[in-house]
């Protein structure tokens, strides 16, 4: 079983549609969770972060952990077409020396 | 410009053949990574650097070495190309502090054919 579980798609919605990215991990020492974007033939960039339990928003993003699921969302309101991009799950290995990262879910947006 | 500086962006090789793949960065970051990106992979850590002279093996090390003499340097060789190295490479970079809160500032890649 891989460290980091994540649905590569793709996943195409309409423009204005609410989008649920999800990741599985089985290492419960994980403790700090990330989300990329990564748009066409550009390198990732980090989109949030969150550490340990819950929710946090950022404008039309909201990151999610279950950390007794072990288990990770990013859900995306009043989706745009500037939206459509590759986004990936991560978080650092135990030592904190590295991240592991999930295979990505490809998502288009159309208008 | 401050960040993550990879060259070349393009590169075309052919089997057997060795080359460097050049990364640098000016943040005076301790943390360094290679990572390779296939399709339906996902990005795939190849050898990483917590500060200089200090290097160890990620997931898919086999084919590749790396060193770090100087803490804004770490490049990344092929000592013997093969198809299966085509693939996006990209390296990365945080600090210490920073890595398990925030993650890496990235290169923008090199993509690498073999034939």
């Amino acid at each position: 079983q891989k460290e980091v579980e994540q649905d590569p798609g793709p996943l195409s919605v309409p423009e204005g549609a609410i989008v649920s990215l999800n990741c599985t991990y089985s290492n419960s020492a994980f403790q700090y969770f990330m989300w990329y974007r990564q748009y066409s033939r550009k390198g990732p960039e980090l989109l949030m972060y969150t550490y340990s339990s819950g929710n946090k928003e950022d404008g039309r993003f909201t990151a999610q952990v279950d950390k007794s699921s072990k288990y990770i969302s990013l859900f995306i309101r009043d989706s745009q077409p500037s939206d459509s991009a590759t986004y990936l799950c991560a978080m650092a290995n135990q030592a904190g020396t590295a991240l592991i990262f999930g295979k990505g879910t490809t998502l288009s947006v159309s208008s | 410009n401050a960040g993550v500086t990879q060259t070349p962006k393009f590169q075309v090789l052919k089997t057997g053949q060795s080359m460097t793949l050049q990364c640098a960065q000016d943040m005076n970051h301790e943390y360094m990574s290679w990572y390779r990106q296939d399709p339906g992979m996902g990005l795939r850590l190849i050898h990483y650097s917590v500060g200089a002279g200090i290097t160890d093996q990620g997931e898919v090390p086999n084919g590749y070495n790396v060193s770090r003499s100087t803490t804004e340097d770490f490049p990344l060789r092929l000592l013997s190309a093969a198809p299966s190295q085509t693939s996006v490479y990209f390296c990365a970079s945080s600090t210490s502090s920073s890595l398990r809160h925030y993650g890496y500032t990235f290169g923008s890649g090199t993509r690498l054919t073999v034939v």
